[in-house]
């Protein structure tokens, strides 16, 4: 079993949309990263959470410590917000351990 | 605003060369972390430095090496190198804080090829 797992794997969605994606961890963390990889590979930084929650745009992170989970929240989704979501923890090190990402496609 | 610097951002190398992939750190981060995407799968930890010292190593081979310079650049070495060894190599870096949680902000990576 994977010390992170995303869900879903595959998302598909209408512009306009409200989309979840969900992080479930299974180790003490420190902080945990939402991260966006477009098809051409680089990877962005969306949040760094630690606690709460955290809104920039229309994007919203919220976690849960005591549930070892966490949320990534798309408001009035786009077709360029197409990508892969990757969750990633950091423990006791500064190393991340990623998530097996969401894909997500939205059509116009 | 400054971002982290990858090159070369493509390399094909064959089998058995070897290869060196470079990273340039956001100015005044002082950790650099390098992680390998291969094909279809999530990154993986290779090994991370903060000042010029190895601080953290993960599931590296013994044919890579890595270091840190003293102007913060680090570079990742890789001998011998094997079909599997083709994968997206992205490099990371971060301020310490003296907290737990510094930011890494990611490269665009370096799109290795053996062939």
């Amino acid at each position: 079993k994977n010390e992170v797992e995303q869900s879903p794997q595959n998302l598909t969605a209408q512009e306009g949309e409200f989309i979840t994606i969900n992080c479930s961890y299974s180790v003490g963390i420190s902080a945990l990263h939402w991260l966006q990889q477009h098809p051409g590979g680089g990877i962005v930084s969306l949040f760094m959470l630690s606690s709460g929650k955290k809104k920039h745009g229309r994007l919203i992170a919220t976690i849960n410590i005591q549930e070892k989970h966490s949320s990534l929240h798309i408001t009035a989704s786009h077709p360029r917000d197409s990508a892969v979501y990757i969750c990633a923890v950091r423990g006791n090190t500064d190393k991340l351990i990623f998530g097996t990402g969401t894909r997500l496609q939205v059509f116009p | 605003a400054a971002g982290v610097i990858q090159s070369p951002r493509h390399l094909i190398k064959e089998k058995r060369e070897t290869a060196t992939l470079k990273c340039y750190p956001i100015p005044r981060h002082d950790t650099v972390y390098w992680y390998q995407q291969g094909p279809g799968q999530d990154p993986q930890f290779l090994i991370s430095f903060y000042e010029k010292m190895q601080s953290d190593k993960g599931s590296i081979p013994d044919r890579f090496s890595a270091q840190q310079f003293s102007d913060y650049h680090s570079e990742l070495n890789m001998s011998s190198l094997e079909l599997g060894d083709s994968a997206l190599y992205f490099c990371a870096s971060s301020r310490y804080s003296g907290r737990a949680g510094n930011e890494q902000f990611f490269g665009p990576g370096t799109r290795l090829t053996v062939l």
